[in-house]
Parts: structure tokens; sequence; C-alpha cells
């Protein structure tokens, strides 16, 4: 699976947009980009996850670009309890869904 | 539903202990699996299973024994505890495909102290 690459932080403030990027310039053909968040000492929650086309759900929208090598995770409306540690996982084909996590991005909403 | 449910939520061991980390899912996943994570760090995945009867190693498999009888549970055996166990553990499951492209849904956690 490629390896994916975030900043350690960010900071955003409370209802504006939180834009979270990152890198995966390796990615194969068949790999998804896959986020989850981790709110403190809790488990890992799925966000989204998307392969070509951008995405968009209740939670968040998920932006990849045309050539695949980045993407970023949009929360239109940040709120204090979306403060967390947001994961950014490349995952296909022949993993067995085993998810590689490196250390994400802390996200800070601040009102 | 339940969902994915660990016990116990804490644990204190001596080093040389034994003990079993329980997970239990009422999803009907194939797949489940077990990550530790350390302060700071993001998750390393201890062991997975795919089905009732297969199990296989992850990234830190050392001092971890699993198995796989029901397609409900996927207990993690500390055979011989060491401070180096010291950790936050997480359970998850989900569907499994080929393609591996499945969300997984994680447990609270379960935070062990090797003294």
């Amino acid at each position: 699976d490629a390896k994916t690459t975030q900043p350690p932080s960010m900071d955003c403030a409370e209802g504006r947009a939180a834009n979270l990027p990152c890198n995966h310039s390796t990615i194969s053909g068949n790999e998804y980009v896959y986020w989850y968040r981790q709110i403190h000492s809790q488990g890992p929650q799925y966000i989204i996850h998307g392969l070509k086309n951008n995405e968009t759900n209740e939670m968040a929208s998920l932006i990849i670009t045309e050539d695949r090598k980045s993407s970023t995770l949009i929360l239109p409306h940040a709120t204090l309890r979306d403060t967390a540690v947001y994961y950014c996982i490349a995952l296909g084909g022949g993993s067995q869904g085993n998810l590689i996590f490196g250390k994400g991005t802390k996200l800070s909403v601040k009102p | 539903n339940a969902g994915v449910t660990q016990t116990p939520k804490f644990q204190v061991l001596k080093t040389g202990q034994s003990m079993t980390l329980q997970c239990a899912q009422d999803m009907n996943h194939e797949y489940m699996s077990w990550y530790r994570q350390d302060p700071g760090m993001g998750l390393r995945l201890i062991h997975y299973s795919v089905g009732a009867g297969i199990t296989d190693q992850g990234e830190v498999p050392n001092g971890y024994n699993v198995s796989r009888s029901t397609t409900e549970d996927f207990p993690l055996r500390l055979l011989s505890a060491a401070p180096s166990q010291t950790s936050v553990y997480f359970c998850a499951s989900s569907y499994f495909l080929a393609g591996g492209q499945e969300t997984q849904y994680f447990g609270p956690g379960t935070r062990l102290l090797v003294l």
C-alpha cells in the first residue's frame, strides 16, 4: 500500500471549513484513499473514502486530484467536537483490509 | 447492535503474568484485527483474521497469540507480559472483500499497564 504524508498539526476556527491535505504520490490505480479520525482516547472512526471521483457524505467531502497524487478532506463547518487526529490511508487490492496508520494530522478547532 | 466491544477497559499486570483481551462483534463481520497504539503514535497492526479458523500476523506480532474459533470473537492473548507491551489495544472488524475496500469499525480500546 502507498505511503501517505500529512502535516502534523492544523488549526481551524469554529464554524469555518477545515481543509486537511494528504500526499500519496506513489498510489497505484487500485488503491482507495481512506480517511479515519480518532477523537481523544477513543477508537478510530471511519469518515469517507474514494478512488478517483470526489465524494461527499454527511460528515465530510473528499477531493482527489486528477493525477490521484494528493487529496483533501473537507469538514465544511468545523465544530469543537471535530478536534481529533485525522488519518489518511491508501488501501487497495491484496491488502486484505489491513490499515496502515501514520501519525496523522492533529486538527484543533478553536472557538 | 452493540458493534465492537472490548473487555476489560483497563488492566494492570505484573511482568510475566498472562492475560486475554476480549473482543466481540455482533455485525457478522468476517474480518477482525488487533492494533496497539503507543503514546503519540499511530496504530500498529498486531494480528488479523479473515474468518473463523484463519489468523495471520501483522506488523508487530511478537509476544501475542490469537485464535478465531467463532465469527463473533477474536481474543488476544499475552502469554508473559512485558513492560514494552504497555499500550492501548484496539480491536476492529469489517466485512471482508478481496479488494480490501470495506470500512472498519473499532472498539473503545483496552488500556494495559505492565509493571
